[in-house]
């Protein structure tokens, strides 16, 4: 595609219950993040991939969220034992990596733990 | 991390130029500012970036102060699309050769007719 791409665009789920978020990069980029925003907030960074490897995951706030890239492309945020403060839109960007090389935001995945 | 710091609110006429300033007084010199726009329920788009010298392309304009503390974005004709929360950011480097985008609170630019 020509964009980022993040599946679903919106996700309720109860609290308690294990939730999977999805993005598809833009081909060929290596890097991808992952950001979460709560309402009124900017973007907040949580983990961001070099190729398959999980390169820095400083920003996952507790041991509940857990990302994959297994294959260098699509990329799966986990998180177990939702809370309702989980509740946020959770964006995907990719890019070529570098310092100077821009970042191409997905549309965001809106979850709401109830 | 160094920290950006926005106005929280600006208007803006239709047609007129919009400036919008960022303070950065703690940048490094490896340090490039970014600046991206968010507009509402949608993800942040990139706008502009530089290092050192000023940029120019077909959204917007940067101009960075000589000591790098400061810079503004110049939107020169806005429209009412141009309606968002403006972030300026200071790409921090992370491992290797990537590097996240830090965002604050950013400006909300109001365009009115």
């Amino acid at each position: 595609g020509a964009g980022v791409s993040q599946t679903p665009s919106n996700k309720v789920t109860e609290k308690g219950k294990y939730v999977e978020l999805r993005c598809d990069p833009i081909s060929g980029h290596t890097a991808l993040y992952w950001y979460r925003q709560s309402l009124g907030q900017g973007p907040e960074f949580l983990i961001y991939f070099q190729g398959t490897g999980a390169a820095d995951d400083s920003g996952l706030p507790n041991d509940r969220f857990f990302a994959v890239r297994p294959e260098g492309s699509v990329s799966t945020l986990k998180i177990q034992r939702t809370e309702r403060g989980d509740s946020a839109v959770y964006l995907c960007a990719s890019s070529f990596g570098g310092a100077s090389t821009e970042a191409f935001f997905g549309q965001g995945t809106r979850l709401t733990v109830v | 991390d160094a920290k950006t710091t926005q106005p929280p609110s600006m208007d803006c006429a239709e047609g007129r130029a919009a400036n919008l300033p960022c303070n950065h007084s703690t940048i490094s010199g490896n340090e490039y500012v970014y600046w991206y726009r968010q507009i509402h329920s949608q993800g942040p788009q990139y706008i502009i970036h530089g290092l050192k010298n000023n940029e120019t392309n077909e959204m917007a304009s940067l101009i960075i102060t000589e000591d790098r503390k400061s810079s503004t974005l110049i939107l020169p004709h806005a429209t009412l699309r141009d309606t968002a929360v403006y972030y300026c950011i200071v790409r921090v480097p992370l491992t290797g050769t990537a590097s996240k985008l830090t965002f604050g609170t950013g400006t909300r630019l109001q365009v009115t007719l």
